[in-house]
């Protein structure tokens, strides 16, 4: 059954490091979505996309981050200068639009852990 | 803005045991409501999405169903056994008909059925 994929897994970096967290959205999914989750809080909304723009982001999606699709099968989630504050669980989701169904599928995480 | 409440936020049970979960939401304009299941340190996993004109929606084991208007949707769980064990989040699909919509989480109920 197809999945979505994330890599790394884990990511351990500096403070003030860039990373990106990459993801492989199921191959006819049109709209990706990368949601994070801090230890013990709640599930969160960070940006969806579509059609190589993006759709809608939330307030915690700021000028630190950044999302591409590089090319025909990953996308990926830029974070520019890391804060301790971003340590958390990063989930890709890809959803297809089958109206009225928009069931979101997510990806396994990566944690991301800022030192 | 939308904010999503589950009760009961953790259930311990013995094996066989029926079980009710509940989700409630502040705003009833969703469009979808989905239902996931997240084992420890794992990614989520969509178990059943109930559009806002369905009442109920069935998987197996388990029944969704959906009062849009009081803004309830509960997860009933039959003949619990110990590989049910995880956490259960609720989530809310708002915007309008279309895909790319964000989903808003509540903070889950963490379920162990014991042998």
């Amino acid at each position: 059954e197809p999945e979505v994929t994330q890599t790394p897994s884990h990511q351990v970096t500096q403070m003030g490091q860039e990373v990106i967290l990459r993801c492989v959205p199921i191959s006819n999914h049109l709209y990706f979505y990368w949601y994070r989750q801090i230890l013990g809080q709640k599930v969160e909304f960070l940006v969806s996309f579509y059609n190589n723009e993006i759709s809608e982001k939330s307030e915690i999606f700021d000028d630190q981050f950044s999302v591409e699709r590089p090319d025909g099968s990953n996308f990926t989630l830029k974070i520019r200068s890391t804060k301790l504050e971003d340590s958390a669980m990063y989930f890709c989701a890809s959803s297809v639009w089958e109206g009225p169904y928009n069931e979101q599928f997510f990806g396994p995480g990566t944690r991301l852990t800022v030192l | 803005k939308q904010e999503v409440t589950q009760i009961p936020a953790a259930l311990s049970v013995p094996e066989g045991e029926n079980l009710v979960l509940n989700c409630s939401f502040t705003d009833s304009a969703i469009y979808n409501l989905q239902w996931f299941r997240q084992d420890p340190g794992k990614g989520l996993t969509s178990l059943l999405l109930i559009q806002s004109s369905q009442r109920e929606q069935t998987s197996g084991r388990l029944n969704a169903s959906l009062d849009k208007s009081s803004g309830r949707s509960t997860l009933y769980i039959a003949a619990s056994q110990p590989g049910d064990s995880a956490t259960y989040l609720c989530a809310v699909e708002g915007g309008v008909a279309g895909g790319g919509n964000k989903l808003t989480f509540g903070t889950g109920t963490q379920l162990k059925v014991e042998l």
